[in-house]
């Protein structure tokens, strides 16, 4: 089955640094590609969507130029949390869809900003 | 973004009970998801549903897509331990794809 592999798992950062995470499909080409975030006991926000090779479709309200997001394979998806502040701390999810696949999630990434 | 309805927010249950739970949208949507979210996991697909009236199983799940296509309903039997987590339901049409707002079900031995 399809298997999205997502990196790091944790990650702790100082206030105003950049963190990158990851988002692989392992066995799959994926076509798009979702980031969501998620705030304790809540549910998953979707953040943007990402089309290999064009730019990122961000939802209202997320701010394109501190949530960098990069779909350069249909492999690979990275999301850049640039300058990172205290309220960007919680859990990040993607998720990748392919031609043959439906939507496979990540594991999740939880950045805790100090 | 949009975002679904869930019903009922918490559910705490003794081990053996049936469950209920169910998913509203003022839009219609063509395709109806259900996952659960483990503590500090992404969600694991359960049962997916293409077609309205469609009732579907997946061992002690059973997931059923509403006629209006703007609901869905998902059943857990006999209950176990292991079923405690957060399920989700989701709308899709192509690629918008929103989530419900999360039932966190707590099952006591």
């Amino acid at each position: 089955g399809a298997v999205v592999s997502q990196h790091p798992s944790w990650v702790i950062c100082k206030s105003g640094t950049s963190v990158k995470i990851e988002c692989r499909s392992l066995d799959f080409q994926a076509t798009t590609m979702f980031w969501y975030r998620q705030f304790p006991k809540q549910s998953l926000m979707l953040m943007a969507t990402s089309n290999e090779g064009s730019k990122a479709t961000y939802e209202q309200g997320v701010e394109k130029d501190k949530f960098l997001i990069n779909h350069a394979s249909l492999t690979l998806s990275t999301l850049t949390v640039t300058s990172a502040h205290p309220e960007d701390s919680s859990f990040y999810i993607c998720s990748a869809k392919g031609i043959y696949y439906g939507y496979t999630f990540g594991s999740g990434t939880r950045l805790t900003v100090v | 973004g949009q975002q679904l309805n869930q019903s009922p927010q918490s559910m705490f249950i003794q081990e053996g009970e049936d469950v209920s739970m169910n998913c509203t949208s003022s839009s219609i949507f063509n395709t109806w998801l259900w996952y659960k979210q483990d503590p500090g996991e992404g969600p694991v697909l359960l049962i997916a549903l293409y077609k309205a009236g469609e009732l579907t199983s997946n061992g002690r799940l059973t997931a059923q897509f509403g006629i209006t296509r703007k609901d869905s309903f998902l059943n857990i039997s006999a209950s176990i331990p292991s079923d405690v987590g957060i399920y989700f339901c989701a709308g899709q049409n192509g690629n918008q794809f929103y989530f419900g707002t999360g039932t966190s079900l707590t099952v006591i031995p």
